[in-house]
């Protein structure tokens, strides 16, 4: 499988507790995406990496929310002291980001989590 | 900033049947590309088709075709010959394009939920 891959699927956890979430994008894709996605609504930005650099915010992401590329590979997103507010699908994907069909966004499946 | 406008909450059509899907956006910028999405229950997002902003003809993939009228600010999705497979929300996006590149911040409407009957 050469797709976006995101891990893991499911994740239930209690309020407070923290949780990760990891992201393969597609090979050689420089550029990789996070967004959330709650029930009934599209998915709205988080922020973006171009290789290893984080270049993008949104407001949406506060300060309990980190996300990694370290090696401008997989990433990682990171909530800290979950709340039940946090419950939502968070969607990693990737791109080439050169012009053209290479702006093309290609998404994972998605992993859910649900804040009890 | 850009936005993206789905009028369309829900939509019927009969299997084998073509099927239009209403897209209007908002963008300040001189250069974007629009996307269309569909997302089964499932809840993975599959990439359909894409039109840059100064593509002068309308895009087409397979059973899927892009109706961009740049005037008026639409990127409508025609689906033809609907397969009870196509059941699935779709999406809408926007992202600003500067210098032939994204710039990253995909831009999603609510989506249209399409129910295919046989």
């Amino acid at each position: 499988d050469t797709g976006v891959s995101q891990d893991p699927r499911h994740k239930i956890t209690k309020r407070g507790q923290n949780v990760t979430f990891r992201c393969d994008p597609i090979s050689e894709h420089n550029r990789l995406y996070w967004y959330r996605q709650t029930l009934g609504q599209g998915p709205e930005f988080l922020t973006y990496f171009q290789n290893e650099a984080q270049l993008e915010k949104s407001r949406l992401l506060s300060d309990r929310f980190s996300a990694e590329r370290p090696k401008g590979s997989f990433s990682t997103l990171e909530i800290q002291r979950t709340e039940q507010g946090d419950s939502a699908m968070y969607l990693c994907a990737s791109s080439l980001g050169t012009g053209g069909a290479g702006n093309t966004i290609y998404f994972g499946e998605g992993s859910w989590l649900t804040v009890v | 900033a850009q936005k993206i406008t789905q009028t369309q909450p829900g939509m019927f059509v009969q299997e084998k049947e073509a099927v239009t899907l209403d897209c209007t956006y908002d963008t300040s910028d001189q250069s974007y590309g629009l996307f269309w999405y569909k997302q089964p229950s499932s809840g993975e997002m599959i990439f359909l088709i894409y039109q840059g902003s100064y593509d002068e003809q309308n895009a087409t993939e397979g059973r899927y075709s892009l109706n961009f009228q740049k005037a008026r600010k639409s990127a409508n999705l025609v689906i033809s010959a609907s397969q009870l497979g196509d059941s699935a929300m779709y999406f809408c996006a926007v992202t600003g394009e500067l210098y032939g590149g994204s710039q990253g911040n995909l831009i999603f409407g609510k989506g249209t939920k399409l129910s295919v009957k046989p």
